[in-house]
């Protein structure tokens, strides 16, 4: 499957818990991009990273949200002391390049629920 | 601010009724204009880019336009597999790479 892989496709955790979500890109895709979505309000922009950089992190909270994406490894994005309104769905995309106008190719997210 | 609207909000349609679908944007220097599918439970399914107004894209039964304020899709004949919601995004002339997306429209299409 040469498409963007995300995993786990569900996960559970409580209040004050970390969530690690991974994705890896489409096979000679170098551009990483997160979005969360919510039923009301559609897809938001996180954050836009290349390989060992960080492009554009405006849309991502200050404090308790970070993303890496590795020379070697899967992008991952990471939650620490995860509250109930971290229940949402985050989708990961690639591109081939990141030039604007370059289509998104999306994985199937993960569904994170907060108990 | 940059913004797209969508509508509208859910369509219903019987197989063969052919509609459109409008994606209204309010953008600072449009540098691409995106159709995308999403299937419950499933990412978004990239469909079309359109990028300067005249523009015109077509697959299957799906045809997706551009002019300067708002993109169409129009739907020839659908089919049930063609139920899903159809998502329409835009990147502007900053230097950033996000997308910015309208809420979708949810279309139905029954036997």
């Amino acid at each position: 499957n040469a498409g963007v892989m995300q995993n786990p496709r569900h996960l559970v955790r409580r209040r004050g818990q970390e969530a690690r979500l991974r994705c890896s890109p489409m096979k000679g895709h170098s551009h990483v991009y997160w979005y969360r979505q919510l039923p009301e309000e559609g897809l938001k922009f996180m954050v836009y990273l290349q390989k060992e950089n960080i492009i554009d992190e405006s849309g991502m909270p200050k404090e308790r949200f970070s993303a890496e994406f590795p020379k070697e490894g899967p992008s991952i994005l990471r939650i620490q002391q995860v509250v109930r309104g971290d229940s949402a769905a985050y989708f990961c995309a690639s591109s081939l390049t990141g030039e604007s106008g370059q289509p998104q190719h999306f994985g199937d997210g993960t569904r994170l629920s907060i108990l | 601010e940059d913004q797209v609207t969508q509508s509208p909000e859910a369509l219903r349609l019987q197989e063969g009724e052919s509609s459109s679908l409008n994606c209204s944007y309010t953008v600072s220097g449009l540098r691409g204009l995106f159709w995308y599918r999403q299937d419950p439970g499933k990412g978004p399914e990239f469909l079309f880019t359109l990028y300067s107004a005249g523009e015109e894209k077509e697959k299957e039964r799906l045809k997706a336009t551009l002019t300067k304020k708002e993109s169409f899709l129009h739907i020839t004949a659908p089919k049930p597999e063609d139920s899903a919601t159809y998502l329409c995004a835009v990147h502007n002339a900053g230097n950033n790479r996000k997308l910015i997306w309208g809420l979708g429209t949810s279309l139905a299409v029954n036997p």
